[in-house]
């Protein structure tokens, strides 16, 4: 399978844990996204990689959440502290060329449950 | 006020129909502009994008308007098969191409 593939497809916490997604991209492609999906919504952009460089974050990643890819290809996004707020499924997606109407390649999602 | 409102149903029709959705965004320097389309549970896909002189696949129909900022999808001879949630897309005009997402219009086709 040569999509983006994202790991765990599903996490469960308790409130106040750490916790660490992953996310590989289709290869080559040099844009990264990461969005954020809550229940009845549309998904919520998150941050912007272009290759290993972070270039944009959302006003919704506070301190509690870090993301890093630090050779390129695959990405992590971890949140400390999890707050039952933080439930939500977190979606990454990839994109291979800076046009604009260049397709947005998602993953399956991780589905993050804080109790 | 969102930058991207769509009513969100659900839409309830008879495997045949023609179906519209509709959908409002409120910046006008609004660049591209797509319909991704989303199963339960699953993750959002590209459905087509938008174009102004209007665009056809297949059943499916795009519209837009950017004096009225205004972008629609028609969806002829509905099939079971199209029964998920449709999501209304555009893009700024900034340098990381990010998509801002309506919420969404939940599309129901019975038999």
């Amino acid at each position: 399978d040569t999509g983006v593939s994202q790991d765990p497809r599903h996490k469960i916490t308790k409130r106040g844990q750490n916790v660490t997604f992953r996310c590989d991209p289709i290869s080559e492609h040099n844009r990264l996204y990461w969005y954020r999906q809550t229940l009845g919504q549309g998904p919520e952009f998150l941050t912007y990689f272009q290759n290993e460089a972070q270039l944009e974050k959302s006003r919704l990643l506070s301190d509690r959440f870090s993301a890093e890819r630090p050779k390129g290809s695959f990405s992590t996004l971890e949140i400390q502290r999890t707050e039952q707020g933080d439930s939500a499924m977190y979606l990454c997606a990839s994109s291979p060329s800076v046009q604009p109407s260049s397709e947005q390649f998602f993953g399956p999602g991780t589905r993050l449950t804080v109790l | 006020r969102k930058e991207v409102e769509q009513d969100p149903g659900p839409f309830n029709v008879p495997e045949g129909a023609t179906v519209a959705f509709n959908c409002t965004y409120s910046n006008s320097a609004s660049q591209s502009f797509f319909w991704y389309r989303q199963d339960c549970r699953k993750e959002p896909k590209l459905l087509m994008s938008v174009y102004s002189s209007g665009n056809e696949d297949g059943r499916f129909t795009a519209q837009l308007n950017r004096a009225s900022q205004y972008i629609s999808l028609l969806i002829r001879d509905s099939k079971l098969s199209d029964s998920a949630t449709y999501l209304c897309v555009v893009t700024r005009m900034d340098s990381s191409y990010k998509l801002i997402f309506g919420s969404g219009t939940r599309l129901l086709v019975r038999p």
